[in-house]
């Protein structure tokens, strides 16, 4: 059982450059969301969808864009990437619902140059 | 808003030691609590959770207990192990909205 599967782990780009991590899940969740984690800050949520079609913004947005075209993939995109965004990237879901528990991937880590 | 506030770390225990780590939170409606663990390189484990005011999560030797009159989700372990070295983290949940704490980093010593 795959659970969230995220890629790559590892990125390096250069100030400008764009690119999508990937997100898959295989537990039929109708909710994804990805944070990012930076030291001493916790996770904070950039966006979340409730179901495919549907996506929002979350606490720090800015400088990302995402997509849900079915229920298993969410992809993350940079679309010009900043040093800023130099991080550790999380793709999260769960089934709907307060009681629900997110199932987190092994993240990314994405370093900007 | 939700927010989450964790005990800071570092923290560094002697194995067989007892473990508390402090979380208290701020919720306008009515919460359910988790507790994740973060070991080196990997994703957040979910460890234990409470929905409701008194509930008890447990698992691995790890319980907090959801007090609503404190606002509170200690999480206690009467003993730890070198293996329970890694990053724990607080959070609730209203609706589909996890909030997490800051995450405290526990080391545990032979």
């Amino acid at each position: 059982n795959a659970g969230v599967t995220q890629t790559p782990k590892f990125q390096v780009l250069k100030t400008g450059q764009s690119m999508t991590l990937q997100c898959a899940q295989d537990m039929n969740h109708e909710y994804m969301s990805w944070y990012r984690q930076d030291p001493g800050m916790g996770l904070r949520l950039i966006h979340y969808s409730v179901g495919a079609g549907i996506t929002d913004q979350g606490e720090v947005p800015n400088g990302y864009n995402v997509s849900r075209s079915t229920t298993e993939d969410f992809p993350l995109r940079l679309l010009s990437a900043a040093p800023s965004q130099t991080s550790v990237y999380f793709c999260a879901s769960s089934r709907q619902g307060d009681n629900s528990p997110l199932h987190f991937g092994n993240g990314t880590r994405l370093t900007v140059t | 808003g939700d927010s989450v506030t964790q005990m800071e770390g570092p923290v560094t225990l002697s194995e067989e030691a007892f473990l508390t780590i402090n979380c208290t939170y701020t919720a306008t409606g009515y919460p359910s609590l988790f507790w994740y663990v973060q070991y080196p390189g990997e994703g957040l484990q979910l460890l234990l959770k409470a929905t409701k005011a008194d509930d008890k999560g447990s698992n691995k030797g790890f319980e907090a207990t959801y007090r609503k009159e404190t606002t509170s989700f200690h999480l206690e372990k009467g003993s730890v192990q070198v293996s329970d070295s890694a990053v724990y983290f607080c959070a609730l949940k209203v609706d589909n909205d996890m909030r997490f704490g800051a995450g405290t980093r526990l080391t545990v010593k032979p």
